[in-house]
């Protein structure tokens, strides 16, 4: 079974550009959450889809948001991006909506300058 | 306010010690998951362990080991031998209610 991907792996954007990442799950895994990973504040939630609703979301500004699609597949988008975005944004798969027991994909890392 | 508190920021150990990384958590919950997260260098993490708080029997894979005690709200693992394909940021994590909470992780590095 092919394991969760992201694309892009590397990005490089200017202040005030938006920013699309996108994340195919593992298949037949209905629930994708978002994670921020930065080395000040670690690892942070953004949020959670299951069948294209979202069903948690964590503490960021309205400019992240998220869709998700009817084959699960998730984008995740940034708007007017500030350096402080610079981060490895990770998607999660998992079967259920119980957000845990989660397969991770490698990353997108977002560069702002 | 739940919180997952991983003192050790950083472990370095000789191949084939043992080591243990601790978790304490905080949550005024009696239903939730604690969970264990390897992220070697490729940076994707990897999941490790998942318990629910009503199961305290420690567990045991291969050379890993977890001991969760409630009563001192810990959830900390053990490699024992260690070796150098260990060395990663270890994450522990406590779910309630799909709010899940990371604590900030252990780099452990095993020296050859």
């Amino acid at each position: 079974k092919a394991g969760v991907t992201q694309t892009p792996r590397y990005l490089i954007k200017t202040r005030g550009q938006q920013v699309t990442l996108s994340c195919s799950p593992i298949s037949g895994h209905r629930s994708v959450s978002w994670y921020q990973q930065t080395p000040g504040q670690g690892l942070q939630f953004l949020f959670e889809y299951f069948s294209e609703t979202q069903r948690n979301k964590g503490n960021f500004p309205g400019r992240f948001s998220g869709r998700q699609f009817s084959n699960s597949r998730s984008e995740m988008n940034v708007s007017t991006l500030e350096l402080g975005d610079s981060a490895l944004y990770l998607c999660a798969s998992s079967v259920s909506t119980r957000m845990g027991e989660q397969y991770f994909g490698p990353g997108t890392r977002l560069t702002v300058t | 306010a739940q919180k997952v508190t991983q003192a050790q920021t950083e472990i370095s150990v000789v191949e084939k010690e043992d080591v243990t990384l601790d978790c304490v958590y905080e949550t005024r919950d009696t239903t939730y998951y604690l969970f264990w997260y390897k992220q070697p260098p490729s940076g994707e993490l990897v999941f490790l362990i998942r318990r629910n708080s009503f199961d305290e029997q420690n567990e045991i894979s291969g050379r890993y080991s977890w001991n969760f005690q409630k009563s001192t709200s810990s959830f900390n693992f053990t490699i024992t031998a260690s070796q150098v394909v260990d060395s990663a940021v270890y994450f522990c994590a406590l779910n309630r209610d799909d709010k899940i909470i990371f604590g900030k992780g252990t780099r452990l590095h095993i020296l050859p």
